[in-house]
Order: C-alpha cells, then structure tokens, then sequence
C-alpha cells in the first residue's frame, strides 16, 4: 500500500510569484486535506477535497486554490507569493468524511518565499 | 469554535523516564474526536491515535498511552521509559463531527527532547 506522497519536497520562489505543490493520495482514499504549517506553529487547515468537490475552506485568502484529480490526487495552487507564505505544507488523505476517517500526512513540501 | 491548547512548548528528559504530555481542547459539538501525531524532525505528522468522545476509555499501547477526561476536556498523552527515538514533536488535535469539513484543528505542539 502506497502512503500519502508530495511533490516538490523544496521550493523557493520570490514575492508575487504563483506555484503548484502536489499530492498523491494514499491508495483507496477519496478525500484530500491541505495544511500550513508555520515555523514552530501547529498545521492550519487550508482547504479539503471529497470527490473532486470542494468540502470545506479554513481561513485563508482566494489566492490559495486547489483542484482534485478523477485520481483523487490533488495540487494546491499559491498565486501572487507573498512572504509569510513560506511554510510547511502538509497534504493529508483519507477515506471519506466521517469523523473516524483518520488522516494521513505526507511528508509535506517546504515553500520558501523570498 | 474548537480550539487545542498545548501548554507545554518544550519537554527535556532523560532516557527512561516517563513524561505526560498534556493537551486540553474546547468544542461545543457533543460528538468529536481526538488525535495525536508525531512530528520527527523530517516533518512527516505520524498519526498516533484517535479517539472518539463518546468513548472515555484509556488506551495503552506498548510505552504509548491515553488519559481522555471530558470532565475536563483533556486528552494526555504519556511516554512510559522514554528513549531518544521519542525525540519529536508531538501534536493533539480536534476534530468536530458538524460541519462538512472534518478539518483538524490543532494545538502548537510539544518538542519533546530525549536525552541519552
């Protein structure tokens, strides 16, 4: 069984520039979560997907956008890079959208914003 | 709205002692379910457990194990004889059953450090 994977593993780009990270979800799962995480802060929920739909948005700006593959892979798009952006970013996959539906991380692509 | 505090930034031990974790949260919703997850230092969250609040059992696994009191909203999480590999940080987290999104929301996290 494949786990979670994402790509690129680095990133460095500079202010006001777009990008695209990507993720693989783990076999059999439907449901794909993004995350950013801060240095020495927790993971902050960005956006979720569930059969290629938009499930649910935390609290971040529209320049943060996604899309979901027939795959269930997915790629979070970043437009008009500002500083703080620079971050961990964790995709997370699992089965469906119950509450039992445990989450599984990739390995995260670190975005450095210059 | 949920919340998950982690009130300790950074824990130092040595090898073989045991450390709790602490990790107090807040929701409104009657159904809900905790995590914890592991962060080593290559930034992978590894998923540790997940708990369900209607079930206020504790869980123990090998040196792994879960005290979940809703009395105080609390989910701790102790190390029995710690060992370097603990070294990491370690995250709770909340996940509410209404809405549509199952977004985890969580805590700052701890750096637990193992010294040998």
């Amino acid at each position: 069984e494949t786990g979670v994977t994402q790509s690129p593993t680095h990133l460095i780009k500079t202010r006001g520039q777009q990008v695209t990270l990507r993720c693989s979800s783990q076999s059999g799962h439907n449901t794909v979560s993004w995350y950013q995480q801060a240095l020495g802060q927790g993971p902050q929920f960005i956006f979720q997907y569930y059969r290629e739909e938009e499930n649910g948005r935390g609290n971040f700006p529209p320049r943060f956008s996604g899309l979901q593959f027939p795959n269930y892979s997915s790629e979070l798009n970043v437009n008009a890079l500002e500083l703080d952006d620079s971050a961990l970013y964790l995709c997370a996959s699992s089965f469906g959208l119950a509450g039992t539906d445990t989450q599984y991380f990739g390995p995260g692509t670190r975005l450095t914003v210059l | 709205a949920q919340k998950v505090t982690q009130a300790q930034t950074e824990i130092s031990v040595v090898e073989k002692e045991d450390v709790t974790l602490d990790c107090v949260y807040e929701t409104r919703d009657t159904t809900y379910y905790l995590f914890w997850y592991k962060q080593p230092p290559s930034g992978e969250l590894v998923f540790l457990i997940r708990r369900n609040s209607f079930d206020e059992q504790n869980e123990i696994s090998g040196r792994y194990s879960w005290n979940f009191q809703k009395s105080t909203s609390s989910f701790n999480f102790t190390i029995t004889a710690s060992q370097v590999v603990d070294s990491a940080v370690y995250f709770c987290a909340l996940s509410e059953a209404g809405g549509s999104a199952r977004q985890l929301t969580f805590g700052s996290g701890t750096q637990l450090t193992v010294l040998p």
